[in-house]
């Protein structure tokens, strides 16, 4: 078992709908959470980060964190085509250095 | 504005020649940087953490002598890919990561292609 999973996709969705991206850890003591975005032939840039169980909000762009599952999503509102790109989830313990998924592509459809 | 800058952005060497890579934090201090390499439509792969003043830790698998990392400032380290060979071609990637916080910045990246 990976230590970080994530849906490979592609997940493809319309313009305009909400995409849904899904993170699944295994190291319980990990305390921070963060999601990336890599375009194509580009850089990772981070997009979010969570600490705490909940939700976090910022734009377009929501956050969940469930410890108790193990569990971080990414909601993305009102997805546009500029959005399409991999998302990257990860996961840091109290102090070290970050584990990623693998990623999950998403197209959005015009 | 960026907070990473990494140069060259491009390079092309013939194999068996040397190849350094510049990662500069540009908005803050950072003691400790990551250097990431990324083959195409792959995951991407830490190669070692570089902390400043000491030498850098490597991931398992990743030769330690092939790839030299110097962390000589709170601001600057530099990969160098020895002894270049084509399958060393690949898309390498370094970040920062704000102590507090531990969010990482990434920078642009060098895409190495080795002929």
């Amino acid at each position: 078992q990976k230590e970080v999973e994530q849906n490979s996709g592609p997940l493809s969705v319309p313009e305009g709908a909400i995409a849904s991206l899904n993170c699944t850890y295994s190291d319980r003591v990990s305390q921070s959470f963060f999601w990336y975005r890599q375009y194509s032939g580009k850089s990772p840039e981070l997009i979010m980060s969570i600490y705490s169980n909940g939700d976090k909000e910022d734009g377009r762009f929501t956050a969940q964190l469930n410890k108790a599952s193990q569990y971080v999503s990414l909601l993305i509102r009102d997805s546009q085509p500029s959005d399409s790109a991999t998302y990257l989830c990860a996961v840091t313990p109290n102090a070290g250095k970050s584990t990623f998924g693998d990623g999950t592509t998403l197209t959005v459809k015009p | 504005g960026a907070v990473v800058s990494q140069h060259p952005s491009r390079v092309i060497c013939k194999s068996g020649t040397s190849v350094k890579i510049e990662c500069r934090s540009l908005d803050f201090q950072a003691t400790t940087m990551f250097w990431y390499r990324q083959f195409p439509k792959q995951s991407l792969m830490l190669m070692a953490t570089s902390n400043e003043g000491s030498k850098a830790t490597y991931e398992q698998g990743v030769e330690k002598d092939k790839f030299l990392i110097n962390h000589a400032s709170l601001t600057l380290s530099t990969l160098t890919v020895t002894s270049a060979h084509p399958e060393d071609s690949s898309f390498y990637i370094c970040s920062v990561t704000r102590e507090s916080s531990y969010e990482q910045y990434f920078g642009p990246g060098t895409r190495l292609t080795v002929t």
